[in-house]
């Protein structure tokens, strides 16, 4: 089976511009979940969607959004950039039944802002 | 609360000899315990998890134990080579609605091993 891949890998945007980034979970798998990676904070959960729905969200002000589509697909977006949100930005996807279920990692996508 | 301490943050250990990176946790509702490895500039990849109904689980030169009681679980590497320098993250997931997944993880553990 292909691994979880996203898109784009790197990014570069000024303060106060938006961003979407994408998630393409393993095939069969039916939850996402984005991380937020930085050398001072380590890995943060941001939020968890399963068949479209967001069933857990982590401590992130509300310029942090996501979605997931109907092929388990998922878009993370952030408004309103600042420079504290120049991380390395994963996504893990797993089946979802259940809170056990092992989470694989997609590469991520470094986002810088200016 | 929800918090993931893990130690040491960097640990140094001569090629052959024994690692163990230790991690406590706050929730007593936490019932998977995954680890991961990180190399420079690479996803996390899973090595090995326990789940709280085990309180020990070997697959090769590591091996994972969990203590409920106090709340804590340890990551044991034997026999160690130049490829398992990486960084390691343990973590844990709490129990929330029926199967929603929220993994905390620890801080990381810099582990280099020298030849």
């Amino acid at each position: 089976k292909a691994g979880v891949t996203q898109t784009p890998r790197y990014l570069i945007k000024t303060r106060g511009q938006q961003v979407t980034l994408s998630c393409s979970p393993i095939s069969g798998h039916r939850s996402v979940s984005w991380y937020q990676q930085t050398p001072g904070q380590g890995l943060q959960f941001l939020f968890e969607y399963f068949s479209e729905t967001q069933r857990n969200k982590g401590n992130f002000p509300g310029r942090f959004s996501g979605r997931q589509f109907s092929n388990s697909r998922s878009e993370m977006n952030v408004s309103t950039l600042e420079l504290g949100d120049s991380a390395l930005y994963l996504c893990a996807s797993s089946l979802g039944g259940s809170n056990t279920d092992t989470q694989y990692f997609g590469p991520g996508t470094r986002l810088t802002v200016l | 609360g929800e918090n993931v301490e893990q130690h040491p943050s960097t640990l140094s250990v001569q090629e052959g000899d024994s690692a163990v990176i230790k991690c406590t946790y706050s929730d007593s509702a936490s019932n998977y315990f995954p680890w991961y490895k990180q190399e420079l500039g690479k996803r996390p990849q899973l090595i090995i998890d326990i789940r709280s109904n085990v309180g020990e689980k070997k697959d090769q030169r590591i091996a994972v134990t969990l203590n409920k009681t106090a709340k804590h679980f340890s990551l044991h590497i034997t026999e160690t080579q130049p490829e398992d320098s990486a960084v390691y993250f343990c973590a844990a997931t709490l129990r929330g609605i029926q199967g929603a997944q929220k993994l905390v993880f620890g801080q990381g553990t810099r582990l280099t091993i020298n030849p």
